[in-house]
């Protein structure tokens, strides 16, 4: 099975900290995803990576930044958190970039900014 | 530009009750893939089923079925003889064909199921 593993399951940083959320999937996926989910406006996309190195923004990628050194691992970065980002962090993988393959989703990480 | 709207944003069935989510979606591609996955409590998504848009065959999997409609650009989901372990927050979404993958979610129906 897939398996996809977040580095925090809750994380509570104060505004201003920088703050690093780790993904890691273990099935040799090119595409990787982060998310934000919010009460009424469903997941929406922060960025995503098809390969190491490469990263696309997503919907509202403003505040955010993402590191994939490794094909594994996918990190985003809050540069300066604020409360405003409190949320909850769902990173995904799939196969390939086509729209064919589901994606794999991890346990995802309650950010609490303070 | 791509939509996906989930209309019900919670629904409440008493145990054994069949209960339907709606998605509709808005897409001006030709080919396109629709999807509903699954949120426990426990908060990982998993996937549940995927459709394309040249296939318009429901799909029975079990007490679930999808009854997907071009014409009224909908992906409806049917649980039959709910049960508690359904509650959970359901995601209908929609992607593109090729490029680097750009799914769009709904933005969730929570449905609970009462014993």
């Amino acid at each position: 099975d897939v398996k996809v593993t977040q580095s925090s399951r809750y994380l509570v940083k104060r505004t201003g900290e920088k703050v690093f959320l780790e993904c890691v999937q273990d099935m040799d996926h090119e595409n990787m995803f982060w998310y934000r989910q919010d009460p009424g406006l469903g997941l929406r996309l922060i960025y995503f990576s098809y390969d190491v190195k490469m990263k696309e923004k997503g919907d509202i990628p403003e505040g955010y930044s993402v590191s994939r050194e490794k094909k594994e691992r996918f990190s985003l970065i809050l540069e300066s958190a604020s409360t405003n980002q409190t949320s909850m962090y769902l990173c995904a993988s799939s196969p390939a970039p086509r729209g064919y393959y589901e994606q794999y989703f991890g346990p995802g990480t309650r950010l609490t900014v303070t | 530009a791509q939509k996906v709207t989930q209309a019900q944003t919670e629904i409440s069935v008493v145990e054994k009750e069949d209960v339907t989510l709606d998605c509709v979606y808005e897409t001006r591609d030709t080919t396109y893939y629709l999807f509903w996955y699954k949120q426990p409590p426990s908060g990982e998504l998993v996937f549940l089923i995927r459709r394309n848009s040249f296939d318009e065959q429901n799909e029975i999997s079990g007490r679930y079925s999808w009854n997907f409609q071009k014409s009224t650009s909908s992906f409806n989901f049917t649980i039959t003889a709910s049960q508690v372990v359904d509650s959970a927050v359901y995601f209908c979404a929609l992607s593109q064909p090729g490029g680097y993958q750009k799914v769009t979610f709904g933005i969730g129906t929570k449905l609970q199921v009462i014993p």
